[in-house]
């Protein structure tokens, strides 16, 4: 079984931030946060990934609790590509280490 | 950097056929790739783990003679559906790790639709 809860859907405006929560109350030490998403009828795509400092790249900003319990994706200005389906998972940063997809979080971005 | 292929995007085969299906990695060398299934308006599935030069790890449920894995070069897996049936129709999507250099992400495939008739 998937090792996070999201909702199972949310809406955001476009041009507004659009911020999707996660739980994982129980990661493992060395076990980092992964976000991917999935536009529909594509493959995953790498979003970000953070072991307990907050992390920003150029699609987004990952912020982690200090008790690792839960994080957020922050998506600073939704557009209306950015509506698709947000997977938030624990993993090893391990080569070998399989995935395991919950349902993740279908985000509607609303024009 | 980091792309993975895969071929065909879409087939359509007959009841009974066996389809096989390509994952490229094409500027680097996967040594783990993993294939998953995903059926419509639910999460992708694990089918397997595949590793270069050795056999594949399926997960529980999934019928090693019927989804057919070859991992034979750093660069190439391919999935071969065996005796297709309406039930296999599906999005098979692969996946393969970049390594220690880009943390262990794994970067997936856009994805094969199967459709059987």
């Amino acid at each position: 079984d998937a090792k996070t809860t999201q909702p199972t859907s949310m809406d955001c405006a476009e041009g507004r931030a659009a911020n999707l929560p996660c739980n994982h109350s129980t990661i493992s030490g060395n076990e980092y946060v992964y976000w991917y998403r999935q536009i529909h009828s594509q493959g995953p795509q790498y979003i970000i990934h953070g072991l307990k400092n907050n992390e920003t790249n150029e699609m987004a900003s990952l912020i982690i609790t200090e008790d690792r319990k839960s994080s957020t994706l922050i998506l600073p200005h939704a557009t209306l590509r950015d509506t698709a389906v947000y997977y938030c998972i624990v993993r090893v940063a391990n080569r070998d280490d399989k995935i395991i997809f919950g349902k993740g979080t279908r985000l509607h971005i609303l024009p | 950097g980091a792309v993975v292929s895969q071929h065909p995007s879409w087939v359509i085969c007959k009841s009974g056929t066996s389809v096989k299906i390509e994952c490229r990695s094409l500027d680097f060398q996967a040594t783990t790739m993993f294939w998953y299934r995903q059926f419509p308006k639910q999460s992708l599935m694990l089918m397997a783990t595949s590793n270069e030069g050795s056999k594949a790890t399926y997960e529980q449920g999934v019928e090693k003679d019927k989804f057919l894995i070859n991992h034979a070069s750093l660069t190439l897996s391919t999935l071969t559906v065996t005796s297709a049936h309406p039930e296999d129709s599906s999005f098979y999507i692969c996946s393969a790790t970049a390594g220690t250099r880009l943390y262990n992400e794994q970067f997936f495939g856009p994805g094969t639709r199967l459709t059987v008739l």
